[in-house]
This record gives C-alpha cells, structure tokens and sequence, in this order.
C-alpha cells in the first residue's frame, strides 16, 4: 500500500460525458502527478501539480484539467469523452522537497468510455 | 523528437541475472527512472539516476552513460515475483517519458 488513494477504482460512462477522478496523495506530499497509461501508448505523464499551483504539463488534452486543492487532494477532470479516453488513470505523490525523486503511485481508477 | 525504446519482452530462469537495455534521444535530460509494474497494479518506484555511473539498490541495479542516452537494469537472483513489466522513463525538463516497457517472464 503506497499511502496514495483513488476513487472510484472503476467508471464506466458514455461518450460525450464529463468525468472527475479524485487522487488523496500521501500525508504530507506536496506534489501531485497524474498518468494516463492505454493498451496502445503506454504510460504516459499528464500534469503535476505541487502544493496548488501546476508545475508541469504533460500531453494532456484541452478536454482534460486538472487542480489541487488546499488540502492537497487533487481532481482529474474529463470532458467530452470519446472512445479513446478509456484508459487506466494513476495518480502519484512526491514529498515535493530538494532530493526528493521517488513517485507513489495509487491504485489507479479504470474509466471505460462506451 | 523524443523517444525511449526497451525490449518488448525477455525470459530469464529463477536464480539467474537479466540486464534490461533502455535507450534514450530526448531533448533534454533531468533524470533517468525505473519502474516496476506487475499486471494490473500501479507502478512502483525502483531506481533513479541523474549521474553517469552504476546505483545498486540490492538485487537491482541500474546503470546510465548520458553521453550515449543509454541505461540499463541489472536483476540479480532472479525470484518469480519479478515477473513484471520494467518501465524505463526519462524526466525532460518538467515532463516524464516513458519508455513501452519490457515484459519480463521468470521461468522455474
């Protein structure tokens, strides 16, 4: 168990639909990452966030945001969902402090566009 | 452009030593990562290294030349838990590369 939590763990929803995954990062972690990982691209990195503010981007869609919060929860928004956007989902967590590489990742929500 | 490549998948027996190739062109280079992912769980961190030279973590190892974009992972003592996917990644800059992964079998 890293300490980082997802929910839900699986979606299924239809195309053109909105969708919001939640990532609880480990305690006292100030930065969140956020990966997609498909069949056909692999894993790829699509945002991080360190203590609310976004530091880096990714390849994320325009249909995809992402924010976090002060509690340090942090949210993946999707929109206008296609086929193609189903896809296992993980978010990770890092200290965020000089030195600090190691990413913990969570569990991951599997979202299923149909 | 960038790109990492990895051996799609590799076979070794329990007890033996596997060394995993990742090779590497990006436009810049911030750090080099392994990870470790079983089949339908998360990834989980192995190694990282930013320095040309070997860092050995126990039975793994990992090894990265900048020069020659190029870094590999060392498995010793080989156990059957270790089959997995072993995910090579490259930070450039702010954003994180991944590798396809080699799917690594360990056979009794």
């Amino acid at each position: 168990d890293s300490g980082v939590t997802q929910t839900p763990k699986h979606l299924i929803t239809a195309t053109g639909q909105r969708v919001t995954l939640r990532c609880s990062p480990r305690s006292g972690d100030l930065s969140v990452y956020w990966y997609q990982q498909s069949l056909d691209q692999g894993l790829q990195f699509l945002i991080q966030y360190y203590n609310g503010e976004e530091r880096a981007k990714g390849n994320i869609l325009e249909r995809f945001s992402a924010q976090q919060f002060p509690d340090l929860h942090s949210e993946l928004n999707l929109s206008s969902l296609e086929l193609g956007d189903s896809a296992l989902y993980f978010c990770a967590s890092q200290p965020g402090t000089s030195g600090s590489y190691e990413q913990y990742f969570g569990p991951g929500t599997r979202l299923t566009v149909t | 452009g960038q790109n990492i490549d990895q051996p799609t998948e590799m076979t070794a027996t329990e007890g033996a030593i596997v060394q995993i190739n990742c090779t590497y062109q990006t436009s810049g280079f911030n750090g080099l990562f392994w990870y470790q992912q079983h089949a339908g769980e998360a990834p989980t961190f192995l190694s990282y290294n930013v320095l040309d030279g070997l860092e050995e973590k126990g039975r793994f190892s990992s090894f990265l030349s900048r020069s020659k974009g190029y870094s590999y992972l060392l498995l010793k003592e080989l156990q059957m838990k270790d089959s997995a996917s072993y995910l090579c990644a490259v930070r450039d800059g702010q954003n994180f590369v991944f590798g396809p992964g080699t799917r690594l079998s360990v056979l009794p």
